[in-house]
């Protein structure tokens, strides 16, 4: 059974860092490309950042490119978010998911997420 | 890069038959696959459909999942509606670097 634990989140002021974690068992974590995905309080899903099976590839949302940074570390089954520079707008609830099919381009397993919050 | 279109809601009644539409702004729906994901209020989203048609375990099969190449669009069937499909669905699908994109979700009420 696969589960995903995110964590990392919290209350941080504008223009600082935060480094989000999703913890990822049940399944070849190794084998398999990894997402980030976001929502806004109210607002609907938003792609935020992929990272392939090894770490090799990587893509990010225009939104983020350049402010955030997706690694994963494949000997603890742990893929991170790092966040610099953060705006009101990236506040919301960040998902991790594990990416199927030949391109990743669908999950069937979300974790609950964690909540960023940017405020002064 | 495209866009996918939801309505902002539906609503329909128990026991009858509802159907959300997804439909891609430019590129043929046909040639990425269309998921659909649901997200009970206060919860994390699920996976009701990938594929364009495909279930995963333990969906059952009152949800069903249709591409239409004349109207560009991906359609989700929900039939027999219980109060407790009451979500917010989005449908996704991803582009030729493998960026997902999303639907803006549709809200789904039964009442």
């Amino acid at each position: 059974q696969v589960q995903l634990v995110e964590s990392g989140g919290g209350v941080v002021q504008p223009g600082r860092s935060l480094r989000l974690s999703c913890a990822a068992s049940g399944f070849t974590f190794r084998s398999y490309a990894m997402h980030w995905v976001r929502q806004a309080p109210g607002k609907g899903l938003e792609w935020v950042a992929l990272i392939s099976d090894d770490g090799s590839i990587k893509y990010y949302a225009d939104s983020v490119k350049g402010r955030f940074t997706i690694s994963r570390d494949n000997s603890k089954n742990t893929v991170y978010l790092q966040m610099y520079s953060l705006r009101p707008e990236d506040r919301g609830v960040y998902y991790c998911a594990p990416g199927f099919g030949s391109g990743a381009y669908y999950t069937d397993s979300w974790g609950q997420g964690t909540l960023v919050t940017v405020s002064s | 890069n495209f866009m996918l279109t939801q309505p902002h809601s539906v609503s329909e009644s128990p026991g009858k038959t509802v159907t959300i539409s997804c439909t891609r702004s430019s590129g043929s729906i046909a040639s990425n696959y269309v998921q659909w994901y649901r997200q009970r209020p206060g919860s994390a989203p699920s996976t009701v459909i990938y594929e364009d048609k495909k279930r995963p375990s333990g969906v059952p099969d009152r949800f069903s999942g249709s591409i239409d190449s004349s109207s560009n669009s991906a359609s989700l069937t929900i039939s027999g509606l219980k109060t407790e499909d009451e979500a917010d669905y989005y449908c996704q699908s991803y582009d030729s670097t493998n960026h997902w994109v999303f639907g803006g979700g549709t809200k789904l009420t039964v009442l």
